[in-house]
């Protein structure tokens, strides 16, 4: 069992360059979520998916979009990169009740 | 007010101490409670749900007061490798959002 994955682990953007972060889970949990984690700050919600084919906006979804593919993968967009969004993103998902997070992608955007 | 605060940290103890952290949240309606753990540069991790009559795990024992809107989590004979940061985290009423304190520092000192 990997639990949840997450692709890639760096990555170095330009400014308004855009790219996607993949995250797959094998653990059949029906909700998947995407934070952002800056220095020194707590884990912001950007996105969530209650269930395959649904997404909601969480508290800092401004420069971002989403995909629930399927209910293993829910991935996270971003159009239009800003030095802003250098953070570490995680992915995670839950079944009933406990969450279970991926490793993280390190964005630096210049 | 924040929706979840924790004591600030950092906390620095020697090896064999016993620290105690606290954790307030602010929605009455929230129906799960956790603690997670994350070492520097990693993702979060399950430490512990809280449960109402309280629960123990080794060394690890988690209090809920709901009256009181108060979590806490107590380590004994703290070792080296308990070094991170401790996440008070709680589950909505709805089920579907998680939110996360910022945080506390704990530093276990030879």
């Amino acid at each position: 069992n990997a639990g949840v994955t997450q692709t890639p682990k760096f990555q170095v953007l330009k400014t308004g360059q855009s790219m996607t972060l993949q995250c797959a889970q094998d653990m059949n949990h029906n909700s998947m979520y995407w934070y952002r984690q800056d220095p020194g700050m707590g884990l912001r919600l950007i996105y969530y998916s209650a269930s395959e084919g649904t997404t909601d906006k969480g508290e800092v979804p401004n420069g971002y979009n989403v995909s629930r593919l399927n209910k293993r993968e829910f991935s996270l967009r971003l159009e239009s990169a800003a030095p802003s969004q250098t953070s570490v993103y995680f992915c995670a998902s839950s079944g009933y009740y406990e969450q279970y997070f991926g490793p993280g992608t390190r964005l630096t955007v210049t | 007010r924040k929706e979840v605060e924790q004591d600030p940290g950092p906390f620095n103890v020697p090896e064999g101490a016993t620290v105690a952290f606290n954790c307030t949240y602010s929605n009455s309606a929230s129906q799960s409670f956790f603690w997670y753990r994350q070492d520097c540069r990693k993702e979060p991790k399950l430490l512990m749900s809280v449960y109402s009559s309280g629960n123990e795990d080794g060394r690890f024992t988690a209090q809920l007061n709901r009256a009181s809107q108060y979590i806490s989590l107590l380590i004994r004979d703290s070792k080296l490798s308990d070094s991170a940061t401790y996440l008070c985290v709680v589950l909505d009423n709805y089920g579907q959002n998680f939110v996360f304190g910022p945080g506390t520092r704990l530093s276990v000192l030879p």
